[in-house]
């Protein structure tokens, strides 16, 4: 079973900051939060990850709770291309990489 | 070009046929992985591979076999294919350093 939960579906409007929250309060303090999002039924593609630290990229910022129990991916400026299947994942950093998928997010941007 | 490709696209086929789904990468990462997707839900691993000599059995393999055949191709069969292995298949590489997956484009398979 995934180990996060996310909501199934958010709307946006285009040109807003679209924040998509995940819960992963069963994470150990080995775990990473990765988010990877799905276009259409294109391949998945990764955004960001992280372990305790704030992070950004050019895609996304990733904010994690201190108790590390949450997690918020914010898109700054969403724009139409960024409707997707947005999935939040936990995964120990070792060798393996078992990624578990759960159902994700639909994020729609509206005009 | 794209980084990871996959053959076919689209396949349609009859129960009991055999059907081999090709995944070939460019950019150079030793790791190589097999996903299922069913409508609505996440991408399941079906077998995953560290070198051409290592193939390991992912979360669902029933009904499933690999070859790696060289770094840059990796190969998915299913031996007598049956209607309820209708998904969508991805092909993924890892990157060690970066620690992320780059996925294929997908291929669409209806087993009738």
């Amino acid at each position: 079973d995934a180990k996060t939960t996310q909501p199934p579906s958010m709307d946006c409007a285009e040109g807003r900051a679209a924040n998509l929250p995940c819960n992963h309060s069963t994470i150990s303090g080995n775990e990473y939060v990765y988010w990877y999002r799905q276009i259409h039924s294109q391949g998945p593609q990764y955004i960001i990850h992280g372990l305790k630290n704030n992070e950004t990229n050019e895609m996304a910022s990733l904010i994690i709770t201190e108790d590390r129990k949450s997690s918020t991916l914010i898109l700054p400026h969403a724009t139409l291309r960024d409707t997707a299947v947005y999935y939040c994942i936990v995964r120990l950093w070792d060798s393996n990489y078992q990624l578990i998928w759960g159902a994700g997010t639909k994020l729609i941007i509206k005009p | 070009d794209a980084d990871v490709t996959q053959t076919p696209r689209n396949r349609i086929t009859k129960t009991g046929k055999r059907i081999m789904l090709e995944c070939s990468q460019t950019k150079g990462h030793d790791r190589m992985y097999w996903y299922r997707q069913d409508p609505g839900l996440g991408l399941r691993l079906i077998y995953y591979s560290f070198d051409v000599k290592d193939i390991n059995k992912g979360e669902i393999s029933d009904g499933y076999s690999v070859s790696r055949q060289a770094q840059a191709k990796f190969s998915l069969s299913l031996e007598s294919a049956i209607p309820n292995q209708t998904a969508l298949y991805f092909c993924a590489t890892r990157d060690r350093v970066l620690d992320t997956q780059y996925f294929g484009p997908g291929t669409r398979l209806t087993v009738l």
